[in-house]
């Protein structure tokens, strides 16, 4: 099962653009690299998937380089409400999807 | 559409109680999944079902801990006898299928303390 590693906090200011990075070393051929959003007293909610190259949909954009061993999640121009934790989870059809400690997001006005 | 629902939303109760959660999943999800969260962590997976059967339940303490998910739909999380250190966030998600596109959607949880 393939470990991820990512940043514990990150804070940045409305407007900004953010850039999340995760590592994954030891990804698998037939894994997918998800990312998932957690607010406070609630489950967290998927955002975006890929497998390799670039992925961008409403709410952000995933970045993948050719060797798969990193991701990046960016969020373009940031407010309040996209202060959260922040999950990258690396698997594949049947398997265990693992959720590591996140990166806790603050955005501050 | 009806998100993943779980009940109850708090529950307290004192160390030797048993407690049990329920779980309804998104309608057509054949997969469904109980994890448990812990104040700073990310969610830690105990059990996943396919349809009624579990598929993987290595994480599960099977000396205090039970689930099923009788005709594969609705599902049943139950600690007895609950310990202190089972305070935590109890999730649970579903998802369509296994398949690679495994987009899980999560319930808001139930929060247990066990004083």
């Amino acid at each position: 099962l393939a470990k991820t590693t990512q940043p514990i906090s990150m804070d940045s200011y409305e407007g900004q653009e953010v850039n999340i990075t995760c590592s994954h070393n030891n990804i698998a051929t037939n894994d997918y690299i998800t990312w998932y959003q957690q607010f406070p007293s609630q489950g967290p909610r998927f955002i975006i998937q890929g497998y390799k190259t670039k992925v961008t949909n409403e709410v952000a954009s995933l970045f993948i380089p050719a060797d798969r061993k990193s991701s990046t999640l960016s969020l373009p121009r940031v407010s309040l409400s996209d202060t959260a934790v922040y999950y990258c989870l690396v698997g594949g059809t049947g398997g265990k999807l693992i959720f590591g400690q996140g990166t806790e997001l603050s955005v501050k006005p | 559409e009806a998100g993943v629902v779980q009940s109850p939303r708090y529950k307290i109760i004192e160390k030797k109680q048993p407690v049990a959660f329920w779980c309804n999943p998104i309608s057509g999800h054949n997969t469904l999944y109980w994890y448990r969260q812990n104040l700073g962590q990310g969610p830690e997976l105990l059990i996943r079902y396919e349809n009624e059967e579990a598929v993987d339940d290595s994480q599960l303490p099977k000396d205090r801990f039970s689930a099923e998910r009788l005709k594969g739909v609705d599902s049943t999380l139950k600690i007895q006898p609950a310990e202190l250190g089972d305070s935590a966030v109890y999730l649970c998600a579903s998802s369509l299928t296994m398949q690679w596109d495994e987009k899980l959607f999560f319930g808001s949880g139930t929060q247990l303390s066990v004083l």
